[in-house]
């Protein structure tokens, strides 16, 4: 079966400060991975996908992921964040054949001190 | 404005009080799908629809219904709610799913529900 983990429930980081959000799947089939940014009170938004192709992905708002396959991760990356990237984050895959569902990771609150 | 909506935004209900939480996108996408968010254990799919009349299971059906009779519309139907369905769920639709699954999905704003 396939699963997604996001092993870092909590980050908090300094502004301006670089971050990593780790982000692990399983899958015995070819998977498609995605990250999603949900500010507060607010439904998700994508930040950035990987489809194929180049393994490093740069998504909106200075964020970029790479695609690991022989460590099966899609770390979320940006080298200095500012106070309004105060989020949650979701790691997700699509199952790339014989079934068309979604699976979430459990989420990270990434939150920016001043 | 291209938007996927859901009503009601908030809902408090009894147990065992049937209810339907609407959906509706405006961008003629054929994947809708319902989530529902628990802290902790992040997204979790419920029900999926490929097109008209195409729904199947989530991950967590148990206790949901829904249809899907018009390509816009993807209702979540509750016969029987109960206290566990508490919850803030989250309709979202993707143009295609046509096993590339390259299509971002955009979701609504959230419906929160509370079953006493």
């Amino acid at each position: 079966a396939q699963s997604v983990t996001q092993l870092d429930s909590q980050v908090p980081v300094f502004e301006e400060a670089p971050v990593e959000l780790r982000c692990n799947y399983s899958s015995s089939v070819s998977v498609y991975l995605f990250w999603y940014v949900q500010y507060p009170n607010q439904g998700l938004q994508l930040l950035l996908k990987y489809l194929s192709g180049s393994t490093l992905v740069k998504g909106i708002n200075g964020f970029e992921a790479e695609f690991n396959k022989s460590q099966t991760s899609f770390h979320l990356r940006k080298p200095s964040v500012h106070i309004s990237d105060t989020a949650e984050y979701f790691c997700a895959v699509s199952i790339g054949s014989g079934t068309y569902k979604y699976i979430f990771g459990t989420g990270t609150r990434l939150k920016v001190l001043a | 404005e291209a938007q996927v909506t859901q009503n009601p935004r908030y809902l408090i209900t009894v147990t065992g009080k049937k209810l339907t939480v609407t959906c509706s996108q405006n961008m003629n996408h054929e994947y809708m799908s319902w989530y529902r968010q628990d802290p902790g254990l992040g997204l979790r799919q419920i029900y999926y629809s490929m097109n008209v009349e195409v729904t199947d299971k989530g991950d967590v059906p148990e206790g949901y219904k829904v249809s899907r009779k018009e390509k816009r519309n993807f209702p979540l139907i509750l016969e029987s709610p109960s206290p566990n369905q508490t919850s803030l769920y989250f309709c979202a639709s993707t143009l295609s799913m046509r096993g590339s699954s390259t299509d971002t999905q955009y979701f609504g704003p959230g419906t929160r529900l509370t079953v006493l």
